[in-house]
């Protein structure tokens, strides 16, 4: 079945430090793939997605692009700050496809910025 | 405008009660979901909802669980006989066909 794979955590940096969380998948076809972020004390927001292969999804600073060869959608900035500090999940719509259905989650990377 | 609300945001139970989570969606969004985050986990899909019907509920963990939405807004999950290992955030979100807006969550607590 379809499953998401994030690297372990939790990841501390220092502000202005470079930042990537790792996600593979495994899915039905191609489906489109999102990052969602939680803010402590706040509910699960998208922070950017993508909907087919080679796509780059952008929002914030925060940038991650759709590969389909590796079947990953890593998330990248090039400059975090201290307000970064949240919980980031991968996440990818089941059976497939474009639609925003059920969506099946990785289990989380918890990031800390240091000023 | 409002976002998705959940009710209560805390919820501390014994062993063997029943539970009730209401999720209020955002107005005029017909699909609505059901989630459950254990802890240092991703949430895990429970069931969702188009309308009144029930389109999917291959998430359910067994027949402890149950949830309703019989006027296609307000949903209601209830949880039989609740177990230590329910305890977990339970999370409802909402959505018009497009992105899916998560409330704010339920933390259940079973003692």
């Amino acid at each position: 079945g379809d499953s998401v794979t994030q690297m372990e955590g939790p990841v501390t940096l220092s502000e202005e430090a470079f930042l990537t969380i790792n996600c593979t998948y495994t899915a039905t076809g191609y489906p489109s793939l999102f990052w969602y972020v939680q803010y402590p004390g706040e509910g699960l927001q998208l922070l950017l997605k993508a909907t087919k292969a080679d796509d780059k999804g952008s929002n914030k600073g925060f940038e991650a692009t759709y590969r389909k060869e590796t079947t990953s959608f890593h998330l990248e900035k090039g400059s975090v700050q201290v307000s970064d500090s949240a919980v980031y999940f991968c996440a990818l719509p089941h059976a497939g496809g474009t639609s925003y259905g059920k969506l099946t989650f990785g289990q989380g990377t918890i990031l800390t910025v240091h000023p | 405008g409002a976002g998705v609300s959940q009710t209560p945001s805390n919820k501390v139970t014994e062993k063997g009660k029943y539970v009730e989570l209401r999720c209020d969606p955002i107005s005029g969004h017909t699909a609505l979901y059901w989630y459950r985050q254990s802890l240092g986990q991703g949430p895990e899909f429970l069931i969702y909802f188009q309308g009144t019907g029930a389109a999917d509920d291959s998430g359910l963990p067994n027949d402890r669980f149950f949830a309703v939405r019989p006027e296609g807004s307000v949903s209601t999950l209830k949880i039989q006989r609740t177990e230590r290992g329910d305890s977990a955030v339970y999370l409802c979100a909402s959505s018009r066909a497009g992105e899916q807006f998560f409330g704010p969550g339920t933390r259940l607590t079973v003692l």
